[in-house]
């Protein structure tokens, strides 16, 4: 019963460096989705992808970039990171119809 | 477009105090309403939701109701535990059908409970 699962949990980069973050989920939901949780703004959305094949910029895409591997995978690319990156993110499922199920969340620290 | 405007944290309360957490917003369309929780070091889960109008959802002793006369969503309970201590946000999907439906959250109140 794993749900959403983030990896990894905790990261720590130097400005430049590039990383891949993992989501993986096992609900068989279409739809997936990226957020970064930063102090007194809340939730705010990077990318999505309603379905296998498909990919749409969110609030606030710069600096990002997505791949759905397949139904299962949604990985979210900093190809050179900045300090600003430094947020923790979370990553979503969803079912049509159905509210979004939240991983336990990346804590990404820029140096 | 879309937004949700919840009351400022923290809010720190005695065990077996009222709560409310308010929550308002603005949409076009018909949006639904979900409350989220997040407790320390882990992701959000889902609290309850309302999907229309006059509509109440509730869980675990918590409740809201859907006003549209007033953009209003907030947040009760009737007595809160230490246990309810978390982070607690408001959101709201825009709704749409045939592609994935987006949540605009609010920024989150910190929610404290003391014995």
């Amino acid at each position: 019963n794993a749900g959403v699962t983030q990896t990894p949990k905790f990261q720590v980069l130097k400005t430049g460096q590039s990383m891949t973050l993992q989501c993986a989920q096992d609900m068989n939901h279409n739809s997936m989705y990226w957020y970064r949780q930063d102090p007194g703004m809340g939730l705010r959305l990077i990318y999505y992808s309603a379905s296998e094949g498909t990919t749409d910029k969110g609030e606030v895409p710069n600096g990002y970039n997505v791949s759905r591997l397949n139904k299962r995978e949604f990985s979210l690319r900093l190809e050179s990171a900045a300090p600003s990156q430094t947020s923790v993110y979370f990553c979503a499922s969803r079912a049509d119809s159905q509210p979004q199920h939240f991983g336990d969340g990346t804590r990404l620290s820029i140096l | 477009g879309d937004s949700v405007t919840q009351m400022e944290g923290p809010v720190t309360l005695s065990e077996e105090a009222f709560l409310t957490i308010n929550c308002t917003y603005t949409a076009t369309g018909y949006p639904s309403l979900f409350w989220y929780v997040q407790y320390p070091g882990e992701g959000l889960q889902l609290l309850l939701k309302a999907t229309k109008a006059d509509d109440k959802g509730s869980n675990k002793g918590f409740e809201a109701t859907y006003r549209k006369e007033t953009t209003s969503f907030h947040l009760e309970k009737g007595s809160v535990q230490v246990s309810d201590s978390a982070v607690y946000f408001c959101a709201l999907s825009d709704g749409t059908t045939g592609t994935a439906s987006k949540l605009t959250f609010g920024t989150g109140t910190r929610l404290q409970v003391t014995l």
